[in-house]
């Protein structure tokens, strides 16, 4: 079973305005992931911050993360109608292989 | 193009059919994973290899589902008997192995094929 929450399911915003998704997880982890997937290219990776990092960024992007409030969140900046697709955090588990758990994903929606 | 690749990308059979799946992930990765997706969910894993060996299946992975890497570079997910219940996107990922620099690779995702179980 899924052991990743996002919030909100479903986001729409005009484009150029900012976007802001929300993760929480049940396990202790070392890394985070955030991918998006939309029906053009698949699920691709976005961004990946480690335990001991707060902050990220990547371009747009910026992910925090809280390990001891076990949240993370994504924002994208001057969103894009390129940016309408689903965005899912992702973690491995602290030992083992690299087997990810999902989250249940946001749906940005971007308006022209 | 070196990404990895799925094939087919559509499957539609009947139920109680045998379907097949192939995944040739990127070619020097050493790490496929198997995962599933319904719709309106996250992928959830299934199972996982370094290089020819299985490693570990998940519990979703039912007796009617077996996955092969037998050379350690392309992958097969075979299920048997299919249920409507399995009807679902398929995803294969590939990812490098852990080093002393680097403790933690993001994955590749091919794709996907899509299953209907009419």
């Amino acid at each position: 079973s899924q052991q990743g929450e996002e919030d909100p399911q479903a986001l729409s915003i005009q484009e150029g305005e900012n976007a802001t998704m929300n993760c929480s997880y049940k396990t202790s982890i070392n890394n985070l992931q955030w991918y998006r997937q939309n029906s053009g290219r698949g699920l691709v990776h976005l961004i990946l911050i480690r335990s001991n990092e707060r902050e990220k960024h990547s371009g747009r992007l910026r992910v925090t993360l809280d390990t001891s409030k076990k949240s993370s969140s994504l924002l994208i900046t001057a969103s894009r109608a390129a940016d309408t697709a689903s965005y899912f955090c992702a973690y491995p588990p602290l030992f083992g292989n690299e087997k990810l758990t999902f989250g249940t994903g946001t749906r940005l929606t971007i308006i022209p | 193009d070196t990404g990895v690749s799925q094939d087919p990308r559509h499957k539609i059979t009947k139920r109680g059919q045998n379907v097949t799946f192939r995944c040739d992930p990127i070619s020097e990765h050493n790490r496929l994973y198997w995962y599933r997706q319904t719709l309106g969910q996250g992928p959830e894993f299934l199972t996982y290899f370094q290089n020819e060996a299985q490693l570990e299946k998940s519990r979703l992975l039912s007796d009617r589902f077996s996955a092969e890497r037998p050379k350690g570079s392309f992958s097969t997910l075979e299920i048997q008997r299919t249920e409507q219940g399995d009807s679902a996107m398929y995803l294969c990922a590939s990812s490098s192995p852990r080093t002393l620099q680097r403790d933690s690779y993001e994955q590749y995702f091919g794709p996907g094929t899509r299953l209907t179980v009419t």
